[in-house]
């Protein structure tokens, strides 16, 4: 069976550090993989996704990068954190890209002090 | 304009009281609507897809329809454990967009 990972679980930075944050899949090759956030008591905003390794779209213009190393590996990076950056991260993928069922992570919670 | 608008934003039910969320959107050609429920602090859990008008789902005490304009989750009889978000979320240009959500609080 496909399981996904994220780490850290939860995250403190001050401002204008830098960030990394981790997702792997496990059973499956060639996943669509998405990068989420969401802020408290909203609904879910796409990030980036990926359909391939090197394969990054961006949704949202913002000082965060994605980046996929790796066929089952996605990493979410910034250089230089905001305070608005805060919010509960999560990355999910699928088999196909568009109407296919995503499966989600258990999240990353990330607070900009 | 948002695609996706849930509602209500927030029910309380009493163990055993049945109800009914309700799911929005304003794409046309829709090829995909999904449920996902939310614990607090955890990612979301897929629960159902529907992808045309009259289709229906069920899973324990959830039911999902589906209509051109809208999707219902229905819960019958609900448990305290059923307390959770639920979202729901469509596909559009080839990405899922998600509503906000419904905070669902069942007390025994």
């Amino acid at each position: 069976s496909q399981t996904i990972h994220q780490w850290p679980a939860t995250l403190v930075q001050p401002v204008g550090s830098p960030l990394s944050l981790e997702c792997t899949v496990e059973g499956t090759s060639n996943p669509n993989l998405y990068w989420y956030r969401q802020a408290a008591g909203r609904g879910l905003q796409l990030l980036f996704y990926s359909v391939g390794i090197g394969q990054i779209s961006s949704e949202v213009p913002q000082n965060l990068s994605a980046s996929r190393p790796q066929d089952r590996q996605f990493i979410l990076s910034s250089k230089k954190l905001l305070l608005s950056d805060s919010g509960f991260y999560l990355c999910a993928w699928s088999v196909l890209a568009g109407a296919d069922t995503q499966y989600f992570g258990p999240g990353t919670r990330l607070t900009v002090l | 304009e948002d695609q996706v608008t849930q509602s209500p934003e927030a029910l309380r039910l009493q163990e055993g009281e049945s109800s009914s969320l309700n799911c929005s959107y304003t794409v046309s050609g829709l090829r995909g609507l999904f449920w996902y429920r939310q614990d607090p602090g955890k990612g979301p859990e897929f629960l159902f897809t529907l992808y045309s008008a009259g289709e229906e789902k069920e899973k324990e005490r959830l039911k999902a329809t589906l209509t051109k304009k809208e999707s219902f989750l229905h819960i019958t009889a609900p448990k305290p454990e059923d307390s959770a978000t639920y979202l729901c979320a469509v596909e559009y240009g080839n990405k899922l967009v998600f509503g906000a959500g419904t905070i669902l609080r069942v007390k025994s």
